[in-house]
């Protein structure tokens, strides 16, 4: 039981390339979510799906877009990297049933833009 | 609107001392609260959650939280700090609604002198 992997672990892109980040989850969870971590800011939300086949904008959606691609995946990805993306992207899980449950976290991408 | 605060941005332990992080929520309801803590170069993992029920919560690791409605306050606490403990802590509490959205913290970084 793996819980959340994400790929890559670390990544380097100039300003102007794009990129895909990747998320999978294999504890049967219906919602996951995409959170950027900067020093001082703590965790912001990107961008979350409720359950498979829908997404919605987090606080920090522009520049981002996701696909969840199927109930284990959700992918993120940066169309045109700018320097203000420099980060370490998170990608959570968790179940979604009647009332609140706990989300579970990756391990982080460490993205730079040069 | 809901938030957490957590007041101390950076607080710093001696090995074997007592240790309480404060997280303060601004919620209009029943808040279902958690504490995660972030080691460094690692994802999140969740300490503890109170949902309902026994305001003392206790959590992995020898954590344990007091949830006091009065005060809105979740203070986390451990009776004997190892040094294995230096990491960041992160209070949220689950917003309004059925989009599953965590509130967070700006986080506490706790240090252990030896």
């Amino acid at each position: 039981n793996a819980g959340v992997t994400q790929t890559p672990k670390f990544q380097v892109l100039k300003t102007g390339q794009s990129m895909t980040l990747q998320c999978a989850q294999d504890m049967n969870h219906n919602s996951m979510y995409w959170y950027r971590q900067d020093p001082g800011m703590g965790l912001r939300l990107i961008y979350y799906s409720a359950s498979e086949g829908t997404t919605d904008k987090g606080e920090v959606p522009n520049g981002y877009n996701v696909s969840r691609l199927n109930k284990r995946e959700f992918s993120l990805r940066l169309e045109s990297a700018a320097p203000s993306q420099t980060s370490v992207y998170f990608c959570a899980s968790s179940y979604a049933g009647q009332g609140v449950y706990e989300q579970y976290f990756g391990p982080g991408t460490r993205l730079t833009v040069t | 609107a809901q938030s957490v605060t957590q007041p101390d941005i950076h607080i710093t332990v001696s090995e074997g001392a007592s240790l309480e992080l404060r997280c303060n929520y601004s919620y209009g309801a029943t808040p279902y609260l958690f504490w995660y803590v972030q080691s460094p170069g690692q994802g999140l993992q969740l300490l503890l959650k109170y949902f309902s029920g026994d305001t003392l919560v206790q959590g992995i690791k020898g954590f344990e939280a007091e949830f006091k409605r009065s005060q809105s306050s979740f203070n986390l606490r451990k009776p004997s700090v190892h040094w294995s403990d230096a990491a960041e802590y992160f209070c949220a509490v689950a917003g309004a609604g059925n989009n599953r959205k965590l509130i967070w913290g700006l986080g506490t970084s706790l240090a252990v002198n030896p």
